[in-house]
């Protein structure tokens, strides 16, 4: 089975605060993401990898910047938390195809809240 | 830029009859895939079902099926024989490029 585990299930933070966010996978994926959950709106891509030390920016990618030094973990770094960024945050993984047509395993998630 | 649309924010159903979840979307390409994921509410999402744009056929996994319609750019989700286990968040998503998701339709099961 494939695994995508994320470190934390919940986290606090206080604005402006440095926050990482880490997540892993087991099956030697080359490609990884970054989503934001919020209701109504569905997922927002904020990052995504191809390769290690690889990385392009999605949807909404300001505020967060991302880390990809080994290839089975992919980091995401809000370097100074607002609360407008109080959300849940999803790690997924996939194969690399021509285009982003496998199927993505996702983590559990993590729900940060910035106070 | 593509963008999917998902208009029914929630859906209720009996237990053991059908339910049809709604999707439409927005592309200018000819070849692309469609997903429909469920994050039920322990939140692990997860894959239910994927249809490649291409195939006239409609994609079946045992309960679920699609309605794959390439030219009105719909694809709708039936779940039949509903189980308590079906319910759930559910997002339709489309992939050309990158992978983009609807809203998402919160469905209830009841006994």
């Amino acid at each position: 089975d494939v695994k995508v585990t994320q470190s934390s299930r919940y986290l606090v933070k206080r604005t402006g605060e440095k926050v990482f966010l880490e997540c892993v996978q087991d099956m030697d994926h080359e490609n990884m993401f970054w989503y934001r959950q919020d209701p109504g709106l569905g997922l927002r891509l904020i990052y995504f990898s191809y390769d290690v030390k690889m990385k392009e920016k999605g949807d909404i990618p300001e505020g967060y910047s991302v880390s990809r030094e080994k290839k089975e973990r992919f980091s995401l770094i809000l370097e100074s938390a607002s609360t407008n960024q109080t959300s849940m945050y999803l790690c997924a993984s996939s194969f690399r195809t021509a285009q982003s047509t496998d199927t993505q395993y996702f983590g559990p998630g993590t729900r940060l809240t910035v106070l | 830029a593509q963008t999917v649309t998902q208009s029914q924010p929630e859906m209720s159903v009996q237990e053991a009859e059908t339910v049809t979840l709604s999707c439409t979307y927005d592309t200018s390409e000819s070849d692309y895939y469609l997903f429909w994921y469920k994050q039920p509410p322990s939140r692990q999402m997860i894959l239910v079902i994927r249809q490649e744009a291409y195939k006239q056929q409609n994609a079946t996994e045992n309960r679920f099926s699609v309605n794959f319609q390439k030219a009105a750019k719909s694809f709708s989700l039936k779940i039949s024989d509903s189980q308590l286990g079906d319910a759930a968040m559910y997002f339709c998503a489309y992939t050309g490029n990158m992978l983009t998701f609807g809203g998402g339709t919160r469905l209830m099961v009841k006994p």
